[in-house]
């Protein structure tokens, strides 16, 4: 079983100031973990992925994440905030091992997390 | 652009009604994917088709029915739903479904409103 907790429905923060997008995961079995980032009406659009190799992950719009499996955390943060980042944002994993018929391809999406930004 | 549609964007029903929402992905993909998105919920997983075989069905109540001619194209028909089924509706695909990371792109959804 595998689940993902996102801590904060709402965050906010000003233009220029550090973001962090907190998400802790549930999983049995070594997890592949992702970010995704929804503008209104649109669909989600992947930020990033973790998938074992390298602990500290980049992403597109200057976003970065890093894997620490003894906080079983996988943390999202942009140095920077801009105004085009205002969005929900979702974490998401999935098992990475064929175990015992875990349908290790299927993702689990934590409850998302709307950023807001100030000018 | 992330090179999977969807039609139509919005759609009002009634509950009498019978509908399709239709799904295409131009990135040669051979999994995809139902998923609903309803407010203050997380992402519900529906029903998961890889090399057009349905893998998952999420227990989706029979009002939904989906189907999948080739790996392109995926529907998801409607009839005689809810107005708890309103939501957003939104495909996705992948490289293949399981074993490994494969990542999923998403399409920007059809807002479905039952009265």
């Amino acid at each position: 079983a595998q689940s993902v907790t996102q801590l904060g429905s709402h965050v906010s923060v000003s233009e220029g100031a550090l973001v962090l997008l907190r998400c802790n995961y549930s999983s049995s079995v070594p997890p592949y973990l992702f970010w995704y980032v929804q503008y209104p009406n649109q669909g989600l659009q992947l930020l990033l992925k973790y998938t074992s190799a390298a602990t500290l992950v980049k992403g597109i719009n200057g976003f970065e994440a890093e894997f620490k499996k003894s906080e079983t955390s996988f943390h999202l943060t942009k140095p920077s905030a801009h105004m085009s980042d205002a969005a929900e944002y979702f974490c998401a994993v999935s098992g990475n091992n064929n175990a015992g018929g875990t349908s290790y391809g299927k993702l689990t999406f934590g409850q998302g997390t709307i950023l807001t930004v100030h000018p | 652009e992330t090179g999977v549609t969807q039609t139509p964007r919005h759609l009002v029903m009634g509950m009498t009604n019978k509908k399709s929402l239709k799904c295409e992905q131009h990135l040669g993909h051979n999994a995809m994917y139902w998923y609903k998105q309803s407010a203050k919920k997380p992402l519900e997983l529906m029903f998961v088709y890889n090399f057009k075989e349905q893998t998952e069905n999420n227990s989706v109540p029979s009002r939904f029915s989906p189907e999948c001619p080739n790996s392109s194209h995926l529907f998801l028909h409607l009839h005689t739903l809810q107005p708890e089924d309103s939501a957003l509706y939104l495909c996705a695909s992948s490289l293949k479904y399981g074993q490994g990371p494969y990542e999923q792109y998403f399409g920007p959804g059809t807002r479905l409103t039952v009265t």
